[in-house]
């Protein structure tokens, strides 16, 4: 079946330092792929919806300078959080959507997540 | 009014119990209906997609209630495995079918 890597999966840093998180599709192209964040006892909140060859849809209240999104290919899309600080720990997940199958069941697939830890 | 709402919980059962969980969400536009099954520090996992007529998967029946904007999981014979979140997910506004909008979650523990 259609798997999404993602990686690293556990991350600690310190204040200030920029983390790069990337997703894989690994079976299957991926036009659209989308990053989630989840805070502790909270849903996954979408923060954007990468697309391949173009620039990134935020949703509102997320900083695009500071989430910086780029699809450059059908399989990977990065996120990467810069200048960190103690208030972006969180766990990041991406997903990405078969669109070539388009399997109504299963409307996306998801990567194992990243949790960041920020010091 | 957040666009899916869920109990929170955590319903604490026996094993072998019957559980259900009940969702409502806000946007009377939605096409999709979704429960995904989320476990500790662990991404979501598609547990069953809810449909108008209901659907079964073994111990799982959803249901779907569009007049009332509401989506039920019902879970018999309680295993300890079923420990988990549990998140009422339904497509976004204005959005198609992508987009996915979840749940705070419903906590399940099952004890023995």
């Amino acid at each position: 079946g259609a798997v999404v890597s993602q990686h690293p999966s556990w991350v600690i840093c310190k204040s200030g330092t920029s983390v790069k998180i990337e997703c894989r599709s690994l079976d299957f192209q991926a036009t659209t792929m989308f990053w989630y964040r989840q805070f502790p006892k909270q849903s996954l909140m979408l923060m954007a919806t990468s697309n391949e060859g173009s620039k990134a849809t935020y949703e509102q209240g997320v900083e695009k300078d500071k989430f910086l999104i780029n699809h450059a290919s059908l399989t990977l899309s990065t996120l990467t959080v810069t200048s960190a600080h103690p208030e972006d720990s969180s766990f990041y997940i991406c997903s990405a959507r078969d669109n070539l199958r388009q399997i109504s069941n299963q409307p996306q697939h998801f990567g194992d997540g990243t949790r960041l830890s920020i010091l | 009014r957040k666009e899916v709402e869920q109990d929170p919980g955590p319903f604490n059962v026996p094993e072998g119990a019957t559980v259900a969980f009940n969702c409502t969400y806000s946007n009377s536009a939605s096409q999709s209906f979704f429960w995904y099954r989320q476990d500790c520090r662990k991404e979501p996992k598609l547990l069953m997609s809810v449909y108008s007529s209901g659907n079964e998967d073994g111990r799982f029946t959803a249901q779907l209630n569009r007049a009332s904007q509401y989506i039920s999981l019902l879970i018999r014979d309680s295993k300890l495995s079923d420990s988990a979140t549990y998140l009422c997910v339904v497509n976004g506004r204005n959005t198609g079918f992508q987009k996915l909008v979840f749940g705070t979650g419903t906590r399940l523990l099952v004890s023995p």
